[in-house]
């Protein structure tokens, strides 16, 4: 099993449609969890983090089930420019030090 | 602050050669990352540096790869030779704090091309 997974999608979503996506992890001590967003032909840039009580951001809100391990990320009222791929990112500790591992990424295309 | 910057941006380059990848972290940041990207394997972590001391190079493929960093304010990632499986997009980074600080930032990236 890979230790972040997540759909590639790509997810096709109308203006004002609400998506959510997951991202699985396989590490059982990871200790810290974010959502990353990368434009097409960009750098990745952090979105935001993900807290054991969930956490909102204006239209984004992300949660974390550990005991499932997995982080979700839901965008409410999608935007044109939400297009982009979603990369999670989790942080993990072992044989010590820090590993900070990247998802695949899902890719959004919110069309009109 | 300029962000972090990498050169070039494009390197189109043929099996065989050496290539050389440049990287300026932001100033005051005491961690820098190379990363690559391509479609299959997502982005991978090559290797890091802490105050220009290599930490961890697991990810570095194997011995045609090498990174430098031989001041506070400069990085190289050399490939020789090259190959064409070697064709990806190579980002570097940098922060303060290290894999423990989720804050990482990205320069816009190398595009190789190995034909």
């Amino acid at each position: 099993r890979k230790e972040v997974e997540q759909d590639p999608g790509p997810f096709n979503v109308p203006e004002g449609a609400t998506v959510a996506f997951n991202c699985t992890y396989s590490n059982s001590a990871s200790q810290s969890f974010f959502w990353y967003r990368q434009d097409c032909r960009k750098e990745p840039k952090l979105l935001m983090s993900v807290y054991s009580s969930g956490n909102e951001d204006g239209r984004f809100t992300a949660q974390l089930n550990r005991a499932s391990q997995y982080i979700s990320l839901l965008i409410r009222d999608s935007k044109l420019s939400d297009s982009a791929t979603y990369l999670c990112v989790v942080i993990s500790s072992g044989a010590g030090s820090y590993q900070l591992t990247f998802g695949k990424g899902t890719k959004l295309s919110v069309i009109p | 602050d300029a962000g972090v910057i990498q050169s070039p941006r494009h390197e189109v380059t043929e099996m065989g050669q050496e290539v050389t990848l440049r990287c300026k972290p932001i100033s005051g940041h005491d961690y820098l990352f190379w990363y690559r990207q391509t479609m299959m394997r997502g982005l991978e972590l090559l290797i890091y540096f802490n105050n220009n001391v290599p930490i961890d190079d697991s990810g570095m493929p194997e011995d045609r790869f090498s990174a430098k960093m031989p001041n506070a304010s400069f990085s190289t990632l050399k490939i020789q030779p090259s190959e064409p499986r070697d064709s990806a997009v190579y980002f570097c980074a940098s922060n303060r704090g290290g894999p423990t600080n989720e804050k990482l930032f990205f320069g816009s990236g190398t595009q190789l091309s190995v034909l």
